[in-house]
């Protein structure tokens, strides 16, 4: 079945540094979504992405779409301590379900 | 529009017993997924409704069922629970099926 990895698992940086989480799957997918979730908190959708080498942004963040549509990676440029939560990546393909990545889980250090 | 809301918000349950937790949707939205989160295992997909029919259905025992209302609202039952079935179950809504997906707060079960 299809699977989706994201790496790394956990990533910890200094305030101001900048952060990247890196989705894989092992199918071409239509499309991906990116979620966040704060400690204690449940998933918040940030954005999906449809085409081949999509880039979006949204103010400090930044989503791309790989050609092939088997990867998507979100930067995160001077990180803050707003930033903290588990990043997670959902690949969907036309005939079923998203499947979600296990998340990275970002710590910031002030 | 009002989120997703989950009803209860916490559970404790003894091992043997079922539940049975509540979603409501966001309005409009006909597609409602179910997801089971623990701190090892991340989210893993229990099944999707859309239209009062299941759509997809994740690899979780026959114990794990849900259902959907012809207002969209779901409910999934959990029978003879089990000590490992204590985990945070998420609910998401979307306004079309295999598109973004707005999760409520989610229903914290405790089986003891």
């Amino acid at each position: 079945g299809q699977q989706v990895m994201q790496i790394p698992q956990y990533q910890h940086v200094q305030e101001g540094e900048d952060f990247t989480t890196y989705c894989n799957s092992s199918t071409t997918l239509s499309n991906i979504q990116w979620y966040k979730q704060r400690p204690g908190g449940h998933p918040v959708f940030l954005i999906q992405l449809v085409k081949s080498g999509e880039v979006k942004k949204q103010k400090r963040l930044t989503f791309q779409f790989g050609e092939a549509k088997k990867n998507s990676s979100l930067h995160i440029t001077a990180t803050q301590t707003t930033d903290v939560g588990t990043y997670f990546c959902a690949g969907g393909v036309d005939a079923g379900k998203s499947t979600f990545g296990d998340g990275t889980t970002l710590t910031v250090k002030p | 529009k009002a989120g997703v809301t989950q009803t209860p918000r916490y559970l404790i349950k003894t091992r043997g017993q079922q539940v049975t937790l509540s979603c409501s949707p966001i309005s409009g939205h006909r597609s409602v997924s179910w997801y089971q989160q623990t701190p090892g295992q991340g989210l893993q997909f229990l099944f999707e409704y859309f239209s009062e029919t299941q759509r997809n259905k994740g690899n979780f025992p026959g114990r794990f069922s849900g259902r959907q209302f012809s207002n969209s609202r779901s409910e999934m039952n959990v029978s003879t629970l089990e000590l490992g079935d204590s985990a945070l179950y998420l609910c998401a809504s979307s306004p079309r099926v295999r598109n973004e997906q707005y999760f409520g707060p989610g229903t914290r079960l405790t089986v003891t």
